[in-house]
């Protein structure tokens, strides 16, 4: 069965200093995978998706992530956090193509300080 | 510009009540999804659509209903059976069941 565990409830970043979140999955198959954004009382935005073409995935905001089947990760970094980054996070495995239904982690709040 | 419109915003309902929650979509998707949020949960699956005139139960259906009539609409249904209704509700849609999906901006339902 799919599922998958975002590492970090919480993290706290200051701006203009790297951030990473982290997500484990577990797939008894090549998995698709996403990272989706929500700011308060806001809907979800797709940052990126894996779908099984290249490991290392470049989304929208300066965001990437880099799937690795090895350790069943597909952490999420950017380079430099800007303020405008704080927002809840979703790690997200797609349980099947045929009905497109999802398993969504936890979330991860992102703090960023000035 | 397309998108997926949720209303209302905010809701309330008074205990043994009824109450819909609207999603309309101009995006042309044939697959329509509800999710529930709670409190430092991740979104959980109410019920989804694939077509028109068709739907299945997803994780937590129980207290709800849905209707699918037409393509760009499926409002969900908060029935007096479900006993914990406060949450935040987000209404999805895609293409193609491999397709990301796309969020409205949800409604939020409280309890009088």
């Amino acid at each position: 069965a799919q599922s998958v565990t975002q590492l970090d409830s919480h993290v706290s970043v200051s701006e203009g200093t790297p951030v990473l979140l982290r997500c484990n999955y577990s797939s008894s198959y090549s998995p698709s995978l996403f990272w989706y954004v929500q700011h308060p009382n806001k809907g979800l935005q797709l940052l990126l998706k894996y779908t099984s073409a290249a490991t290392l995935v470049k989304g929208i905001n300066g965001f990437e992530a880099e799937f690795k089947k090895s350790e069943t990760s597909f952490h999420l970094t950017k380079p430099s956090a800007h303020m405008s980054d704080a927002a809840e996070y979703f790690c997200v495995v797609r349980v099947s193509s045929n009905t497109g239904k999802l398993i969504f982690g936890q979330g991860t709040t992102l703090q960023v300080k000035p | 510009d397309g998108g997926i419109t949720q209303s209302p915003k905010y809701l309330f309902r008074k205990e043994g009540q009824n109450v819909t929650l609207s999603c309309e979509q101009n995006l042309n998707h044939d697959a329509m999804y509800w999710y529930r949020q709670d409190p430092g949960q991740g979104l959980r699956l109410i019920y989804y659509s694939q077509i028109v005139n068709d739907f299945q139960k997803g994780d937590i259906a129980e207290g709800y209903s849905v209707s699918r009539e037409k393509k760009e609409s499926f409002p969900l249904t908060v029935t007096s059976a479900q006993k914990n209704p406060t949450a935040f509700y987000l209404c999805a849609s895609s293409t193609q069941n491999n397709q990301p999906q796309h969020f409205g901006d949800g409604t939020r339902l409280s309890i009088l």
